[in-house]
């Protein structure tokens, strides 16, 4: 069965540094991968998948990430955090009918 | 853009009573979702849905729970007799084949 696994709890930035959050996955066939964030009482929002092609994906709010097959992850990426950034962000893979996230890393970026 | 629509949007019961949520997925989406978070913790899959079938479960999803779309349009969440454990936000979400989901806004269930 696939999974996505996020190392991390909590990533703190400050504003304006480059942010990083990490996600592995282990899937059995060719992964679907996709990160979700969830605001504070909000459902969760799409920001970006990765399904084929360039391994470097672009999404919203100045998201972008990176399929690395080789050391199977899919790290989330912003060159300049905001403090609006601020959120909880899931990794997830998508197998057919069915997709499971990961644990959820909180994002507090700082003024 | 389309939305997933989940009524209530809180929900407060009884230990051991019955509770439907409610959602109305995007109208061209064939495959329908539930998850539920506790205390805005990890999203954890319920249960998929797809031609009128169940297509996969987790192990949460025991007896007590059951889905159904009962029309062209809803899709219902029950569970038979709420035990406190089961409070926790209920996200129903949409999709087509292989494509991201969308999700709904959720239903806070507080079992008392």
């Amino acid at each position: 069965a696939q999974s996505v696994a996020q190392p991390e709890d909590q990533v703190n930035v400050a504003e304006g540094n480059p942010l990083t959050v990490k996600c592995t996955y282990s899937v059995s066939g060719n992964p679907y991968l996709f990160w979700y964030v969830q605001y504070p009482n909000r459902g969760l929002q799409f920001l970006l998948k990765y399904i084929t092609g360039d391994n470097l994906v672009k999404g919203s709010y100045g998201f972008e990430a990176e399929f690395n097959k080789s050391q199977t992850s899919f790290h989330l990426k912003k060159p300049s955090a905001l403090v609006s950034d601020s959120a909880l962000y899931f990794c997830a893979v998508r197998d057919n009918n069915d997709m499971r996230f990961g644990a959820g890393t909180r994002l507090t970026v700082k003024p | 853009e389309p939305e997933v629509t989940q009524t209530p949007s809180h929900q407060v019961t009884q230990m051991g009573q019955e509770v439907i949520l409610r959602c109305v997925p995007i109208s061209n989406h064939l495959y329908f979702y539930w998850y539920r978070q506790i205390l805005g913790q990890k999203v954890e899959f319920l249960v998929s849905f797809y031609n009128n079938e169940i297509s996969e479960k987790s192990e949460i999803f025991d007896d007590q729970f059951s889905v159904e779309r009962p029309d062209g349009s809803n899709f219902t969440l029950k569970i038979r007799s709420t035990k406190l454990e089961d409070s926790a936000m209920y996200f129903c979400a949409s999709s087509r084949l292989n494509e991201k989901l969308f999700f709904g806004s959720g239903t806070q269930l507080s079992v008392l």
